[in-house]
């Protein structure tokens, strides 16, 4: 298993509120990458976040935002939910250091809207 | 943007056969290429990848080829095992200048039959 994990593990929202997953990246990682992943689909690319900033983002409304905090733990915000929001949400860790590195998937977390 | 494209959907092979998975892409300035196993109810797990400076990476059983001219790049696991089983993603990097951007394939399941 890696070192990443994210809280909660699951998770029943109702449209339009906002949500907030949490994200605990690898040691010594300082590059975080959020992914959603609709059932039997490949994840999709939401951003990701390099010491503190936004390094690249995916097709995603500006609904969907992100921290990442000097620890290098992170959060993904989506405000006004919409149903074809649920799915599994992966956040993944890299040690980036002039090249890329692999990453360390968490163990996702399933966020239901109603 | 990139467009992953990955096939077989489902694969079925008899145990001790060899299994291919291919994939192609659209954006040259794509240069990182990760393969997953990703197992029922569980994250993505990095097997093999490959940069685009390499045309071929071999790990055991399992190796990776890349071809950029053609921008395919195939999976090939031999020797076949049940507990292969599972389904496999690839992906992408690229770097525009908004920042690094990963896209997945839409994954194949595999099924090693005993």
């Amino acid at each position: 298993e890696t070192g990443v994990t994210q809280s909660p593990t699951h998770l029943i929202k109702t449209r339009g509120q906002q949500v907030t997953l949490r994200c605990s990246s690898q040691s010594g990682h300082n590059t975080v990458s959020w992914y959603q992943q609709a059932l039997g689909q490949g994840p999709q690319f939401i951003f990701q976040y390099y010491r503190e900033e936004e390094n690249g983002r995916g097709n995603f409304p500006p609904r969907f935002s992100g921290l990442q905090f000097p620890n290098y733990s992170s959060e993904l915000n989506v405000n006004a939910l919409e149903l074809d929001d649920s799915a599994l949400y992966l956040c993944a860790s890299t040690l980036r250091n002039g090249a890329t590195y692999e990453q360390y998937f968490g163990p996702g977390t399933r966020l239901t809207v109603t | 943007g990139e467009n992953v494209e990955q096939h077989p959907s489902t694969l079925s092979v008899q145990e001790g056969d060899s299994a291919v998975i291919k994939c192609t892409y659209s954006d040259s300035a794509s240069n990182y290429f990760p393969w997953y196993k990703q197992e029922l109810g569980k994250r993505p797990q990095l097997i093999i990848d490959i940069r685009s400076n390499v045309g071929e990476k071999k790990d055991q059983r399992i190796a990776v080829t890349l071809n950029k001219t053609a921008k395919h790049f195939s999976l090939h696991i031999t020797e076949t095992q049940p507990e292969d089983s599972a389904v496999y993603f690839c992906a992408a990097e690229t770097r525009p200048n908004t920042g690094n951007q990963f896209y997945f394939g839409t994954g194949t399941s595999l099924t090693v039959i005993p």
